[in-house]
């Protein structure tokens, strides 16, 4: 089984749609995140978590919202999704520290596309 | 805050050429270096990083980079690339603050023919 865990790994949906991606890993670790991979574009930090109590906007928070359940679980909603949200997403995770921060552990990734 | 700059998008080899991928990036501390593969369908794994010590890191696979700090570069290198190498290679940096983040390069898309 996979250590970080994503679904669904593939969505089709319509505008103004509320979607839910949803983590969850079995690493142990403290951190995690929320990224979005487009071509060309490489990997943009959408929201990221150190804790259970902390969450943190990344580089492109705007028409997303996360919740962190528990140490394990991290979802990523998209409230009303848009076509330009059509994109490849990848939870992941890593332990705290300052090397160790560094090297992150992804989940298989979610594709969504927007209509 | 830091960046990372991948300078070329897609890289066309034969097999048992030689590979280098360049990566620099702009930041005014001290940072640990990465490189994160990306095989085609899969999720990104890492390759190899760099925290101190020795400038020329090895990673899995024959893969090595190495940190040449007074040009802020950490080059990927492979001396015979395979077939299955194709992938989509990701520099990345983290400074080494307690709270830090990892920041992407663009990739690179790397090709080898058999």
């Amino acid at each position: 089984d996979a250590d970080v865990t994503q679904t669904p790994r593939n969505r089709i949906t319509k505008t103004g749609k509320r979607i839910m991606l949803e983590c969850s890993q079995t690493k142990g670790h403290d951190r995690m995140y929320w990224y979005r991979q487009d071509p060309g574009l490489g990997l943009q930090l959408i929201y990221y978590s150190f804790d259970v109590k902390d969450i943190n906007k990344g580089e492109i928070s705007d028409g997303y919202s996360v919740s962190r359940q528990a140490q394990a679980k991290f979802s990523l909603s998209l409230e009303s999704a848009i076509p330009n949200q059509t994109a490849l997403y990848f939870c992941a995770t890593s332990e705290a520290g300052t090397g160790s921060a560094g090297e992150l552990f992804f989940g298989e990734g979610s594709r969504l596309t927007v209509l | 805050a830091q960046s990372v700059s991948q300078h070329n998008h897609h890289v066309i080899l034969s097999e048992a050429a030689s590979l280098e991928l360049g990566c620099n990036y702009s930041y005014g501390g001290t940072v640990n270096l990465f490189w994160y593969v990306q095989y085609p369908g899969q999720h990104l794994q890492l390759l190899l990083k760099y925290f101190s010590g020795d400038p020329l890191v090895k990673g899995i696979k024959g893969f090595e980079a190495e940190f040449i700090k007074s040009k802020f570069s950490f080059n990927l290198r492979k001396p015979s690339v395979q077939w299955s190498d194709t992938a989509e290679y990701f520099c990345a940096v983290n400074s080494t603050g307690a709270n830090s983040k990892l920041t992407f390069g663009k990739g690179i898309t790397l090709s080898v023919r058999p």
